[in-house]
């Protein structure tokens, strides 16, 4: 059974904090990773996908890395717009569906 | 705009009434998804459709169903039979079924 454990559960940082996300799977052969970020009482906002290790992906302040065990989401001197919960799903190869984590919930305080 | 549109935003249901919600794409994507998101809890799924007139269950598809007679349609309703159904319902499309996933905005059901 397909597994994803994300750490911390919540994270409070200071603006221009830089800090880091974890999102650990278990998969029987991974076809990709995806992360997405999610604001209160609203749909998740896909960010990236990652498919190998060593793979990594920018978009402004955040940057996702993968390795065979992990993920990481990295953020770079976050401001308080960032504050959202993000979250990590996983697919395995040969299946068309996402098994998501818990997710990680950010507040960037000012 | 291309997007995905569910409604209503919030919805309240008596016990033992079925309810019925929308999920609209205009992205020309074969595949539709429906999640259900409690507090503390990651987004569990409960139908996929890859095609028209196909479906299959999820993880949780007890006590709901669902039809996809039109691409750009995937309503899921919940029956009586969904013991615990007051959640956060989130639909979801994909180009393909091994594409990355786009969200809807979320229907809120709160059983009274």
């Amino acid at each position: 059974e397909d597994q994803v454990t994300q750490s911390p559960e919540a994270l409070r940082l200071q603006e221009g904090e830089s800090s880091s996300l974890n999102c650990s799977y278990t998969v029987s052969g991974l076809r990709g990773l995806f992360w997405y970020r999610q604001d209160p009482g609203k749909g998740p906002e896909f960010l990236f996908t990652l498919y190998s290790a060593g793979e990594e992906k920018e978009k402004e302040r955040l940057k996702a890395t993968l390795t065979k065990k992990e993920s990481f989401l990295h953020i770079t001197a976050p401001k308080p717009e960032d504050s959202a919960t993000y979250l990590c799903a996983v697919q395995a190869r040969g299946y068309s569906t996402l098994t998501f984590g818990k997710g990680t919930m950010l507040l960037v305080s000012p | 705009d291309g997007g995905i549109t569910q409604s209503p935003k919030y919805l309240f249901r008596k016990e033992g009434q079925n309810v019925t919600l929308s999920c609209e794409q205009n992205l020309n994507h074969d595949a539709m998804y429906w999640y259900r998101q409690d507090p503390g809890q990651g987004l569990r799924l409960i139908y996929y459709s890859q095609i028209v007139n196909d479906f299959q269950k999820g993880d949780i598809a007890e006590g709901y169903s669902v039809s996809r007679e039109k691409k750009e349609s995937f309503p899921l309703t919940v029956t009586s039979a969904q013991k615990n159904p007051t959640a956060f319902y989130l639909c979801a499309s994909s180009i393909g079924a091994r594409n990355e996933q786009f969200f809807g905005p979320g229907t809120r059901l709160t059983v009274l």
